[in-house]
């Protein structure tokens, strides 16, 4: 199975700041989603095949990466995105997920 | 609108059964794979299964394989999952998942989630 890391596991950031979390694989694939899941509710798809962002996603949201290490940024950090967000690989099932990044308010 | 609605949750103990529900709504069911995505309380996300769209392919995690059978009805629009042999760290909050991948059994990750089913397993 491909095993997905993310660094930091939390981090404390400010409305206004520069976020990114880190996402590694064990191997080389293609195909890595990010997801934000916010306390109670349902993970939500943010950016799919690295750097493709979903409809309605804000463009403070970008994705890039390639090979077996890739980045989760988001560029000014919103009241709303306080959350833990989630990396997902696509290239081979099991469909294996990080163990998450909770970004918290300084 | 995308809907997932996901059922059958409860309390059971260990050793016995329980078959979870999920009724979609809002897309062409039949042309995706769909999934069963779990969460501890507090935890991270483990996906449990997942299903072609025509049944052809059908997928286990390893933690689950051999206990959980995955089934989808099409004309019904719903997606199911049939646990037994259950085990206390079966214990979660498990979610319906739809692919974002139009066809065959390939993934560009899960673009509708349901709001979930808690399963607890205890005596």
């Amino acid at each position: 199975d491909i095993q997905m890391t993310q660094s930091p596991s939390s981090l404390s950031a400010s409305v206004g700041d520069r976020v990114t979390i880190a996402c590694r694989a064990s191997q080389r694939i293609t195909g890595l989603n990010w997801y934000q899941q916010k306390a109670g509710k349902a993970p939500k798809l943010l950016i799919d095949a690295e750097f493709r962002l979903q409809r309605g996603v804000p463009s403070r949201f970008s994705g890039r990466g390639s090979e077996a290490d890739f980045t989760l940024t988001i560029s000014s950090l919103q009241p709303e995105d306080f959350a833990t967000y989630y990396c997902q690989q696509s290239h081979t099932s099991p469909w294996t997920f990080g163990q998450g990044t909770k970004v918290e308010i300084k | 609108e995308v809907q997932l609605v996901e059922s059958g949750g409860g309390l059971v103990q260990p050793g016995r059964s329980l078959r979870l529900s999920c009724v979609a709504s809002g897309f062409s069911f039949d042309d995706y794979a769909m999934h069963w995505v779990r969460q501890v309380p507090g935890k991270g996300l483990e996906w449990v299964s997942g299903i072609s769209w025509n049944s052809d392919t059908i997928d286990y995690a390893d933690s689950v394989k051999g206990r959980f059978t995955i089934s989808r009805d099409n004309a019904k629009s719903s997606l199911y999952l049939e646990m037994s042999s259950l085990r206390v760290e079966d214990t979660a909050l498990y979610y319906c998942a739809k692919d974002s991948h139009y066809g065959d059994y390939q993934s560009t990750g899960f673009d509708y989630w349901g709001q979930g089913t808690l399963v607890t397993v205890s005596s």
